[in-house]
């Protein structure tokens, strides 16, 4: 249990749709992180917040926007879905007095068809 | 930047026999590097770190792993496997504030 909550856990869209998975942080932890993994594939970096800000990309399209509020919950958007969207979506909070380690949540399972 | 290669795909092992599963990193600059397993349709949960300090780090779960800085390498093993630990395991690599850096995982099955 690493106190990651993530909603919805399975979902399914049609090519085209937008898509908003939601994420509430560890308590006490001011950064999140977003990572989609596909199938068979590890995790790949989409972006992360800090005190609602992003402050690091990956190599992700602008169709893939995030926020982050107050309290550290955060937010991944997701606009004109893509089959290739199909994947699970993890998010993963830290705080700099966490040693440079971050804690997953369980997922958000995205199929796009 | 960094990048991460786990050499193996998978790796099937009998039960109570030791296993080894290799990851080597690249990076310009110093690394701390991560170990995570996933079990089936779960998210990923944190078996070990390494951040500074003693080389041969130890885990949850029984798993322990050795950075090697000259070989950049840090390779998870286990003296005797169980049934439970069939998952994905990922090594992971950042420098100090960057995102983590996943390898492709490495996949245990363990044969009773």
């Amino acid at each position: 249990e690493t106190g990651v909550t993530q909603s919805p856990t399975h979902l399914i869209k049609t090519r085209g749709q937008q898509v908003t998975l939601r994420c509430s942080s560890q308590s006490g932890h001011n950064t999140v992180s977003w990572y989609q993994q596909a199938l068979g594939q590890g995790p790949q970096f989409i972006f992360q917040y800090y005190r609602e800000e992003e402050n690091g990309r990956g190599n992700f399209p602008p169709r893939f926007s995030g926020l982050q509020f107050p309290n550290y919950s955060s937010e991944l958007n997701v606009n004109a879905l893509e089959l290739d969207d199909s994947a699970l979506y993890l998010c993963a909070s830290s705080t700099t007095s966490s040693g440079n380690t971050i804690y997953f949540g369980e997922g958000s399972w995205l199929t796009v068809v | 930047a960094q990048s991460v290669t786990q050499l193996d795909s998978q790796v099937p092992v009998f039960e109570e026999a030791p296993v080894e599963l290799r990851c080597n990193y690249s990076s310009s600059v110093s690394v701390y590097l991560f170990w995570y397993v996933q079990y089936p349709n779960q998210g990923l949960q944190l078996l070990l770190k390494y951040l500074s300090g003693s080389t041969l780090v130890k885990g949850i779960n029984g798993f322990e792993a050795e950075f090697n800085k000259s070989q950049t390498s840090f390779h998870l093993r286990k003296p005797s496997v169980h049934i439970s630990d069939t998952a994905e395991y990922f090594c992971a690599v950042s420098a100090g504030n960057t995102p983590l850096v996943f390898g492709k995982g490495t996949r245990l099955s363990v044969i009773a």
